[in-house]
């Protein structure tokens, strides 16, 4: 398997644009998971889905950030208007069983807003 | 919620051993998991914990103690290539990292 799968690798944006943000989990994972990584905040969940639905999202931080799951292999986080607190390091996640807690990590995307 | 304490920074020595500890305050705790980083990488697992006692994996075992809230990584015959920042993570209902523990191995 080619491991869980993110795009684009580096984004560089104006604040107030919109940016999307793309994740393939890996096959027959049933969970997905979205990350915030930052030097002063460290690694923050976001938002995490099984079987494609949302179960938890109270770590996303505001309005402007939404993320979907429209079909097993694929997931999107949106932030609309950009700001330049957004930028980050923004990995995604899969895992076969949320309890054994093993997840697989993309490389992750690496979010600059001026 | 959860918290997890770990120290920041550990420096250790080719060839040494070295323990990076984790506490950890959390509800409906489930185990406790260990990730390393590379600068610029991703995070990967390395072990998880769900009982008491040490688990082994090659040069890495990881320890917990629920009735003292505490774990650790122990990193045996460290190399270069360990240097890397280490995570402790605690299931509850998500996963809560802690803050990380950055390893530098000296030559």
């Amino acid at each position: 398997d080619a491991g869980v799968i993110q795009s684009p690798r580096h984004e560089v944006t104006e604040m107030g644009q919109e940016v999307t943000l793309r994740c393939k989990p890996i096959s027959g994972h049933d969970y997905l998971f979205w990350y915030r990584q930052t030097m002063m905040r460290g690694l923050e969940l976001l938002i995490y889905f099984n079987n494609n639905v949302p179960i938890d999202d109270s770590g996303m931080p505001e309005d402007r950030f939404s993320a979907k799951m429209p079909n097993a292999s694929f997931s999107t986080l949106k932030i609309q208007p950009s700001e330049p607190r957004d930028s980050a390091v923004y990995f995604c996640a899969s895992s076969l069983d949320r309890v054994q807690e093993t997840q697989y990590f993309g490389p992750g995307t690496r979010l600059l807003v001026l | 919620g959860q918290s997890l304490e770990q120290p920041s920074e550990v420096t250790a020595v080719e060839g040494a051993i070295v323990q990076i500890n984790c506490t950890y305050q959390t509800s409906g705790f489930y185990g406790l998991s260990w990730y390393q980083q590379h600068d610029g990488g991703a995070p990967t697992f390395l072990s998880y914990n769900a009982l008491d006692g040490l688990e082994e994996t090659g040069r890495f075992s990881s320890f917990l103690s629920r009735s003292d809230s505490y774990g650790y990584l122990l990193l045996q015959e460290l190399q270069m290539k360990d240097s890397a920042s280490y995570f402790c993570a605690g299931s509850a209902r998500q996963l809560t990292f802690g803050s990380g523990t950055q390893l530098t191995v000296l030559p």
